[in-house]
């Protein structure tokens, strides 16, 4: 099956730094989308981004396509940015998400 | 807009028992989706539906595990014998013609 890999798998940042996160998949994604997780919490959308770069306030993603690969850049990080990061992808033309194992985000003072 | 609600949002069972998730997805999404989450891990499809049709159940342990939509509105997903190694958060997610999912809150079983 498809697989999604995610580094790194940790990041301590201090506050005012920025993030680059990366997602590698194994397959051609119709679907990318990037998640947010509080502990305990559930799943916020940040971006669904299949191809080219989106922006939304400080979060960037950038997905090639052809390279399999998407990263997610956040710049001027707070402590409220903490929490794991996900990437999900899709492929053939189905909804099927397949999720990769997260970056755990730490931002200090 | 109501996002994507869920029902309880936390079980606590003993091994052999059953429980029943419900999920109200955002209204007008075809599209509904369970998965499962383990502790510390992504979360995994378990199955979707486009409004009433179950799409894909691959990966639902049919053996314990059952989800309807009757309607296509709202979804059930239940474990008829749960084991330990259920115990996950179990999360529901609608989109509109297979478009960005959106998340309801989860519900976290601990099975004893």
């Amino acid at each position: 099956g498809q697989q999604v890999q995610q580094s790194p798998a940790s990041l301590v940042l201090q506050e005012g730094e920025n993030a680059e996160l990366q997602c590698n998949f194994s397959s051609t994604a119709t679907q990318l989308q990037w998640f947010y997780q509080r502990p305990g919490g559930s799943l916020v959308s940040l971006l669904y981004n299949p191809s080219g770069t989106k922006h939304t306030g400080r979060l960037t993603s950038t997905t090639v396509t052809k390279e399999r690969r998407s990263s997610l850049h956040i710049s001027s990080s707070q402590i409220t940015d903490s929490g794991t990061y996900f990437c999900a992808m899709a492929t053939g033309g189905n909804n099927k998400l397949t999720f990769g194992q997260g970056t755990v985000l730490s931002v200090i003072p | 807009e109501a996002g994507v609600t869920q029902s309880p949002r936390y079980a606590v069972l003993q091994e052999g028992q059953a429980v029943s998730f419900w999920c109200d997805p955002i209204s007008g999404h075809d599209t509904l989706y369970w998965y499962q989450q383990p502790r510390d891990q992504g979360p995994q499809l378990l199955v979707y539906f486009r409004d009433e049709a179950v799409i894909d159940n691959s990966q639902l342990p049919s053996d314990r595990f059952s989800a309807v939509r009757p309607k296509g509105t709202n979804s059930t997903l239940k474990i008829q014998s749960a084991k330990q190694g259920d115990t996950a958060t179990y999360l529901c997610a609608s989109s509109l013609l297979g478009d960005t999912q959106y998340f309801g809150p989860g519900t976290r079983l601990l099975v004893l």
